[in-house]
Protein backbone atom coordinates (compact mmCIF):
# COMPACT_ATOMS: atom_id res chain seq x y z
CA UNK A 1 0.00 0.00 0.00
CA UNK A 2 1.97 2.98 -1.18
CA UNK A 3 -0.73 5.57 -0.22
CA UNK A 4 -0.36 8.99 -1.65
CA UNK A 5 2.77 9.11 -4.07
CA UNK A 6 4.07 12.75 -5.66
CA UNK A 7 6.36 13.11 -8.41
CA UNK A 8 8.64 14.80 -8.86
CA UNK A 9 10.17 15.33 -5.12
CA UNK A 10 12.22 17.97 -6.95
CA UNK A 11 11.80 20.49 -9.97
CA UNK A 12 13.30 23.57 -11.10
CA UNK A 13 11.72 25.60 -14.13
CA UNK A 14 12.40 28.47 -15.85
CA UNK A 15 9.56 30.99 -16.41
CA UNK A 16 7.40 30.67 -18.81
CA UNK A 17 8.04 26.58 -18.89
CA UNK A 18 4.76 24.15 -18.34
CA UNK A 19 5.37 21.44 -16.30
CA UNK A 20 2.99 18.83 -14.21
CA UNK A 21 2.93 17.42 -11.21
CA UNK A 22 1.67 14.07 -10.10
CA UNK A 23 -0.17 12.47 -7.81
CA UNK A 24 -1.54 9.30 -7.22
CA UNK A 25 -3.28 7.30 -4.82
CA UNK A 26 -4.16 3.45 -4.20
CA UNK A 27 -6.82 3.50 -1.52
CA UNK A 28 -9.43 4.41 -3.42
CA UNK A 29 -10.36 7.56 -2.42
CA UNK A 30 -13.06 9.84 -3.50
CA UNK A 31 -11.24 13.32 -2.35
CA UNK A 32 -8.12 14.37 -3.75
CA UNK A 33 -6.27 17.67 -3.44
CA UNK A 34 -3.44 20.37 -3.72
CA UNK A 35 -1.93 22.61 -1.38
CA UNK A 36 0.83 25.00 -2.14
CA UNK A 37 2.68 25.76 1.51
CA UNK A 38 4.88 28.77 1.65
CA UNK A 39 6.98 30.35 4.48
CA UNK A 40 4.72 32.51 7.26
CA UNK A 41 1.23 31.26 4.83
CA UNK A 42 0.53 27.64 5.93
CA UNK A 43 -0.77 25.58 3.67
CA UNK A 44 -3.23 27.13 0.60
CA UNK A 45 -5.72 25.17 -1.47
CA UNK A 46 -5.04 25.41 -5.40
CA UNK A 47 -8.20 22.94 -6.39
CA UNK A 48 -9.87 19.70 -5.07
CA UNK A 49 -11.76 16.90 -6.88
CA UNK A 50 -14.10 14.49 -4.94
CA UNK A 51 -14.20 12.15 -7.28
CA UNK A 52 -13.77 11.55 -11.44
CA UNK A 53 -14.98 13.81 -13.72
CA UNK A 54 -15.34 16.45 -10.74
CA UNK A 55 -12.73 18.93 -9.66
CA UNK A 56 -12.94 22.51 -8.21
CA UNK A 57 -11.03 25.28 -7.09
CA UNK A 58 -9.61 26.28 -4.19
CA UNK A 59 -7.89 29.29 -2.31
CA UNK A 60 -5.67 29.91 -4.52
CA UNK A 61 -6.40 28.57 -8.07
CA UNK A 62 -5.01 30.88 -10.63
CA UNK A 63 -2.02 29.82 -12.75
CA UNK A 64 -2.89 26.05 -12.08
CA UNK A 65 -5.23 23.82 -13.77
CA UNK A 66 -5.99 19.77 -12.71
CA UNK A 67 -7.72 17.29 -14.25
CA UNK A 68 -9.43 13.89 -12.97
CA UNK A 69 -9.84 11.52 -15.17
CA UNK A 70 -9.35 8.50 -12.76
CA UNK A 71 -10.17 7.69 -9.20
CA UNK A 72 -6.14 7.12 -8.95
CA UNK A 73 -4.82 10.05 -10.23
CA UNK A 74 -5.12 13.89 -9.87
CA UNK A 75 -2.68 15.93 -11.88
CA UNK A 76 -1.39 19.36 -11.41
CA UNK A 77 -0.37 21.04 -14.67
CA UNK A 78 1.37 24.58 -14.37
CA UNK A 79 1.21 26.09 -17.96
CA UNK A 80 3.06 28.72 -17.75
CA UNK A 81 5.60 29.03 -14.91
CA UNK A 82 6.12 32.45 -12.72
CA UNK A 83 8.40 33.07 -10.07
CA UNK A 84 5.47 33.54 -7.97
CA UNK A 85 4.59 29.62 -8.09
CA UNK A 86 8.08 29.25 -5.81
CA UNK A 87 6.92 26.67 -3.55
CA UNK A 88 6.26 23.36 -1.85
CA UNK A 89 3.27 21.60 -3.00
CA UNK A 90 1.47 18.88 -1.62
CA UNK A 91 -0.90 16.52 -2.92
CA UNK A 92 -3.58 14.89 -0.58
CA UNK A 93 -6.40 12.63 -0.42
CA UNK A 94 -9.32 11.17 1.93
CA UNK A 95 -12.09 8.57 1.25
CA UNK A 96 -14.29 11.36 2.02
CA UNK A 97 -12.98 14.93 3.30
CA UNK A 98 -14.81 13.98 7.28
CA UNK A 99 -13.43 13.34 10.31
CA UNK A 100 -13.47 10.17 10.53
CA UNK A 101 -11.29 10.04 7.01
CA UNK A 102 -8.69 12.46 7.82
CA UNK A 103 -6.36 13.74 4.41
CA UNK A 104 -3.68 11.35 3.72
CA UNK A 105 -0.62 13.58 2.57
CA UNK A 106 1.93 12.67 0.13
CA UNK A 107 5.83 14.11 0.55
CA UNK A 108 5.45 17.47 -1.39
CA UNK A 109 7.28 18.67 -4.25
CA UNK A 110 9.58 21.41 -4.25
CA UNK A 111 9.31 23.20 -7.04
CA UNK A 112 11.44 26.50 -7.82
CA UNK A 113 10.78 29.19 -10.97
CA UNK A 114 13.74 31.11 -11.67
CA UNK B 1 -15.32 32.67 4.73
CA UNK B 2 -13.33 30.21 7.00
CA UNK B 3 -10.41 31.57 8.55
CA UNK B 4 -7.78 29.89 11.07
CA UNK B 5 -5.19 32.02 13.22
CA UNK B 6 -1.86 30.74 14.93
CA UNK B 7 -0.80 33.92 16.56
CA UNK B 8 2.66 32.38 17.80
CA UNK B 9 5.13 31.66 14.72
CA UNK B 10 7.26 30.02 17.19
CA UNK B 11 7.30 28.37 20.76
CA UNK B 12 9.69 26.62 22.58
CA UNK B 13 9.69 24.31 25.31
CA UNK B 14 12.28 22.19 27.61
CA UNK B 15 11.87 18.48 27.30
CA UNK B 16 9.50 16.12 29.55
CA UNK B 17 7.41 19.97 30.28
CA UNK B 18 4.00 21.15 28.90
CA UNK B 19 3.66 23.59 26.11
CA UNK B 20 0.14 24.95 24.44
CA UNK B 21 0.17 26.09 21.02
CA UNK B 22 -3.10 28.21 20.46
CA UNK B 23 -5.14 28.35 17.29
CA UNK B 24 -8.47 30.74 16.65
CA UNK B 25 -11.00 30.86 13.64
CA UNK B 26 -13.70 31.68 12.32
CA UNK B 27 -16.58 30.33 10.25
CA UNK B 28 -20.39 31.32 10.28
CA UNK B 29 -21.41 27.00 10.22
CA UNK B 30 -22.64 25.67 13.55
CA UNK B 31 -21.30 21.97 12.74
CA UNK B 32 -17.45 22.21 11.91
CA UNK B 33 -14.03 20.28 12.47
CA UNK B 34 -10.94 21.27 14.02
CA UNK B 35 -7.65 19.30 13.38
CA UNK B 36 -3.98 19.65 14.27
CA UNK B 37 -1.39 18.77 11.99
CA UNK B 38 2.12 18.15 12.71
CA UNK B 39 4.74 18.50 9.91
CA UNK B 40 8.32 17.42 11.09
CA UNK B 41 11.62 18.59 9.12
CA UNK B 42 10.97 15.37 6.83
CA UNK B 43 7.89 17.30 5.45
CA UNK B 44 5.35 14.37 6.19
CA UNK B 45 1.86 16.07 7.32
CA UNK B 46 0.58 13.50 10.19
CA UNK B 47 -2.24 14.21 11.48
CA UNK B 48 -2.33 14.52 15.58
CA UNK B 49 -5.49 15.15 16.64
CA UNK B 50 -9.39 16.14 15.76
CA UNK B 51 -12.42 17.24 17.41
CA UNK B 52 -16.09 17.66 16.66
CA UNK B 53 -17.66 21.17 17.31
CA UNK B 54 -20.89 19.59 18.03
CA UNK B 55 -18.96 17.53 20.96
CA UNK B 56 -18.37 19.15 24.39
CA UNK B 57 -15.67 17.17 25.84
CA UNK B 58 -12.17 17.82 24.66
CA UNK B 59 -10.41 14.95 22.67
CA UNK B 60 -7.51 13.03 23.67
CA UNK B 61 -4.94 11.17 22.27
CA UNK B 62 -1.94 10.23 24.40
CA UNK B 63 0.35 13.34 25.28
CA UNK B 64 -1.80 15.62 23.09
CA UNK B 65 -5.59 17.19 24.54
CA UNK B 66 -7.23 20.07 22.77
CA UNK B 67 -9.13 23.14 24.74
CA UNK B 68 -12.26 23.33 22.46
CA UNK B 69 -13.56 26.99 23.57
CA UNK B 70 -16.39 27.30 21.20
CA UNK B 71 -18.17 30.18 21.82
CA UNK B 72 -14.87 31.53 21.64
CA UNK B 73 -13.98 29.62 18.83
CA UNK B 74 -10.77 28.90 19.93
CA UNK B 75 -8.63 25.63 19.62
CA UNK B 76 -5.63 25.47 21.61
CA UNK B 77 -3.18 22.26 21.46
CA UNK B 78 -1.47 20.67 24.82
CA UNK B 79 1.48 18.45 24.71
CA UNK B 80 2.35 17.14 27.92
CA UNK B 81 5.37 15.46 28.44
CA UNK B 82 7.35 17.01 25.39
CA UNK B 83 9.76 14.78 23.80
CA UNK B 84 12.62 15.49 20.98
CA UNK B 85 10.32 14.05 18.41
CA UNK B 86 7.64 16.78 18.94
CA UNK B 87 9.80 19.31 17.39
CA UNK B 88 7.86 20.24 13.91
CA UNK B 89 5.20 22.83 12.71
CA UNK B 90 2.09 22.63 14.20
CA UNK B 91 -0.64 23.47 11.86
CA UNK B 92 -4.55 24.55 12.74
CA UNK B 93 -7.14 23.13 10.39
CA UNK B 94 -10.83 24.09 9.87
CA UNK B 95 -13.51 22.10 8.30
CA UNK B 96 -16.80 22.87 7.93
CA UNK B 97 -19.76 20.33 7.49
CA UNK B 98 -20.58 19.54 4.29
CA UNK B 99 -17.80 21.97 2.97
CA UNK B 100 -15.20 20.55 0.71
CA UNK B 101 -12.22 22.49 1.75
CA UNK B 102 -10.24 22.22 5.01
CA UNK B 103 -8.61 25.49 6.21
CA UNK B 104 -4.99 25.93 7.63
CA UNK B 105 -3.26 28.14 9.92
CA UNK B 106 -0.08 29.59 9.05
CA UNK B 107 1.84 27.27 11.46
CA UNK B 108 3.85 26.94 14.73
CA UNK B 109 7.22 25.94 14.92
CA UNK B 110 7.84 24.23 18.03
CA UNK B 111 11.24 23.31 19.61
CA UNK B 112 12.68 21.19 21.92
CA UNK B 113 15.36 22.28 24.29
CA UNK B 114 16.90 19.31 25.83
Amino acid sequence: NAGVTQTPKFQVLKTGQSMTLQCAQDMNHEYMSWYRQDPGMGLRLIHYSVGAGITDQGEVPNGYNVSRSTTEDFPLRLLSAAPSQTSVYFCASSYRLRINSPLHFGNGTRLTVT
Amino acid sequence: AQTVTQSQPEMSVQEAETVTLSCTYDTSESDYYLFWYKQPPSRQMILVIRQEAYKQQNATENRFSVNFQKAAKSFSLKISDSQLGDAAMYFCALLNFGNEKLTFGTGTRLTIIP
